[in-house]
């Protein structure tokens, strides 16, 4: 069964500093990924998606991750971390038609 | 130009009461959804729709109808409300099963 580990309910990063955020996956199949942003009361936006063509994927706001089939990864990173980025996180995997797996959720804050 | 919609944004009623939630999208979508967010952000399906035909029902109370009067409408209306069903309501809608979705801004229900 299709399932998505984020690791870390939070992470705190400072301003400027390097965003890892972690997310690991278990598909039968070949998976679609993505990476969706929450900012506070407000809806999910899409940052980026996986679908089988390169494996460096670039999303908007400077964010960009790296599939890795052998890890069974999709890492969201960004290099340098604004106030702006703080926001709930979600990844998720393609489960069958018309469904996704969804991350648990992590949590960005930035330090000043 | 609002690409999925709700009304309300905010719902504030009593136990046992039926309240209704409405969703629209204008991206010409052929697939729609109902997700529930809890207060730990996690995110559950409820419902999912293509081509108004009902195709994924998790384990929701039947008191939770979803109606799909056409692609671009997919209301939920909500019988005997419980405390438990205080939560965030999001709509979304894809094109395909596999497609990333896009969500529309969410429905504060709050029970009381």
């Amino acid at each position: 069964a299709q399932s998505v580990t984020q690791l870390g309910s939070h992470v705190s990063v400072s301003e400027g500093a390097l965003v890892l955020l972690r997310c690991n996956y278990s598909s039968s199949v070949p998976p679609y990924l993505f990476w969706y942003v929450q900012y506070p009361n407000q809806g999910l936006q899409l940052l980026l998606k996986y679908t089988s063509a390169a494996t460096l994927v670039k999303g908007i706001n400077g964010f960009e991750a790296e599939f890795k089939k052998s890890e069974t990864s999709f890492h969201l990173t960004k290099p340098s971390a604004h106030m702006s980025d703080a926001a709930e996180y979600f990844c998720a995997v393609t489960h069958s038609n018309y469904q996704l797996i969804w991350g648990a959720g992590t949590k960005l804050i930035i330090k000043p | 130009d609002t690409a999925v919609s709700q009304t309300p944004k905010y719902l504030v009623t009593q136990m046992g009461n039926d309240k209704s939630i409405k969703c629209e999208q204008n991206l010409g979508h052929d697939t729609m959804y109902w997700y529930k967010q809890d207060s730990k952000k996690f995110l559950k399906i409820m419902f999912s729709y293509n081509n108004k035909e009902l195709i994924i029902n998790e384990t929701v109370p039947n008191r939770f109808s979803p109606k799909s009067p056409d692609k671009a409408h997919l209301n939920l209306h909500i019988n005997s409300l419980e405390l438990g069903d205080s939560a965030v309501y999001f709509c979304a809608s894809s094109q395909g099963g596999k497609n990333e979705q896009f969500f529309g801004p969410g429905t504060r229900l709050t029970v009381l």
